[in-house]
């Protein structure tokens, strides 16, 4: 089945664009989607099928997926995007979810 | 809008069953677009899919967890459930039902697809 590497943390000032990554072996023939979660939440979807955002995401929000990385960008980054970011796939070949270890981002 | 809600009861003993249900407004869970899944998050953690259910009763399990996980619904009630077995400390964590929707990239049995819906979480402790 697949493993999704995420790094562990990313750290970003005020203004500046944050890149949370999820690796995977051929991840770019898989959709990918990515979550928020702030502390004591649930997790909230804000990017499906690798660039979609869901109604009510800003714009600020976006995903990119080619050969073994996906990205979650976040431009303009404030201190209320601090939170959890997780990626997650659905692996048809073994029929079962696969989510990421998580990124922490902070913005200092 | 759709709302999800985890209820059960809020501590297992070690070796018992874990029993959680969500309970589905807003929509119906016999949405043929729809799965319905259980997720959870140990204190501190990462997220780990415990497995999901089609209405019809099709259903699919981390393999990890397949040998001590029942997921089953009710459409009558728009209702999904979640049994775990024999648990331990291990299992501690907050259980999160979810609902999955269907991107129609199927190949096999499954199709890819992502949670977007959740429920609130029910934090469950193991603990004599």
């Amino acid at each position: 089945s697949s493993v999704l590497t995420q790094p562990p943390s990313v750290s970003v000032a005020p203004g500046k664009t944050a890149h949370i990554t999820c690796g995977g072996d051929n991840i770019a023939d898989k959709s990918v989607h990515w979550y928020q979660q702030k502390p004591g939440q649930a997790p909230v979807l804000v990017v499906y099928d690798d660039s979609v955002r869901p109604s009510g995401i800003p714009e600020r929000f976006s995903g990119s997926n080619s050969g073994n990385t996906a990205t979650l960008t976040i431009n303009r980054v404030e201190g209320g995007d601090e939170a959890d970011f997780y990626c997650q796939v659905w692996d048809t070949n073994s029929d079962q979810a696969i989510f990421g270890g998580g990124t922490k981002l902070t913005v200092v | 809008q759709l709302q999800l809600q985890e209820s059960g009861p809020g501590l297992v003993k070690p070796s018992e069953t874990l029993s959680l249900t969500c309970t589905v407004s807003g929509g119906s869970i016999s949405s043929r677009s729809y799965y319905w899944g259980w997720i959870r998050q140990p204190p501190g953690k990462g997220l780990e899919w415990i497995g999901s259910i089609y209405y019809s009763g099709t259903t699919y399990y981390n393999p990890s967890l397949k040998s001590r996980v029942t997921i089953s619904v009710d459409t009558s009630n728009n209702q999904f459930s979640l049994k775990l077995s024999s648990v331990t400390a291990a299992d501690t964590a907050t259980y999160s039902c979810a609902r999955y929707t269907s991107l129609g990239y199927c190949t096999g049995t499954s199709c890819e697809g992502y949670f977007d819906y959740w429920g609130q979480g029910t934090l469950v402790p193991v603990s004599s």
